[in-house]
């Protein structure tokens, strides 16, 4: 029982690249979501999805996009990398709604030049 | 929007000393969240809150839920070298959940 994995663990980017980052879990969780952690800041949602085919913005959508087309997967793309978007990504998966049953991944930590 | 003000940003101590942290809002939330995090892992829960007043222990851990539903605090009580990382509060209403900056903590022994 792996919990939420996340690939790669870290990337370097040139600003304009493109590169997507994939997060699996294996219980069978509803909810999943994607973050970024930034100095001095709070997790912040980027995206959600409640199931199976579906997905939501969060409070930073702009500049990513995602699929859930596996239950057990959730992809996060970025288009056209920019040195904004330098950050630690998480992943995380829930029974619940943003629940305390939130588990998360190791993070990926990303650098775009 | 709602935000937490989580303080103080970092501290460190010596081994064998208590820690206090908290998180405040001009915002009432319904349940609170008190994560850590480790080094090169993600958030791991550690204590959740789900009404006003509320007190919970984890081990050495002790959180409450503040009275006016716009605060929680932290404490860990004789601090050892593993509890060093990175503490976020989160407090959660309706369909939103908000984190706290985090506290960083190390512990000199």
């Amino acid at each position: 029982n792996a919990g939420v994995t996340q690939t790669p663990k870290f990337r370097v980017l040139k600003t304009g690249q493109s590169m997507t980052l994939l997060c699996a879990q294996d219980m069978n969780h509803e909810y999943m979501y994607w973050y970024r952690q930034d100095p001095g800041m709070g997790l912040r949602l980027i995206h959600y999805s409640v199931g199976e085919g579906t997905t939501a913005k969060g409070e930073v959508p702009d500049g990513y996009n995602v699929s859930r087309l596996k239950k057990q997967n959730f992809l996060l793309g970025l288009e056209s990398a920019a040195p904004s978007q330098t950050s630690v990504y998480f992943c995380a998966s829930s029974y619940d709604f943003l629940g305390e049953t939130q588990y998360f991944g190791p993070g990926t930590r990303l650098l775009v030049l | 929007g709602q935000q937490l003000n989580q303080s103080p940003q970092s501290m460190f101590i010596q081994e064998g000393e208590d820690v206090s942290m908290n998180c405040t809002s001009s915002s009432i939330f319904n349940t609170w969240l008190w994560y850590k995090q480790e080094p090169g892992e993600g958030p791991v829960l550690l204590i959740a809150l789900y009404k006003a007043g509320e007190l919970t222990s984890n081990g050495r851990l002790t959180a409450q839920f503040g009275i006016t539903r716009k605060d929680s605090f932290l404490n860990i009580s004789a601090s050892i070298p593993s509890d060093v990382g990175i503490y976020f509060c989160a407090g959660r209403i309706s369909n939103k959940l908000v984190f706290g900056a985090g506290t960083i903590l190390r512990v000199k022994s």
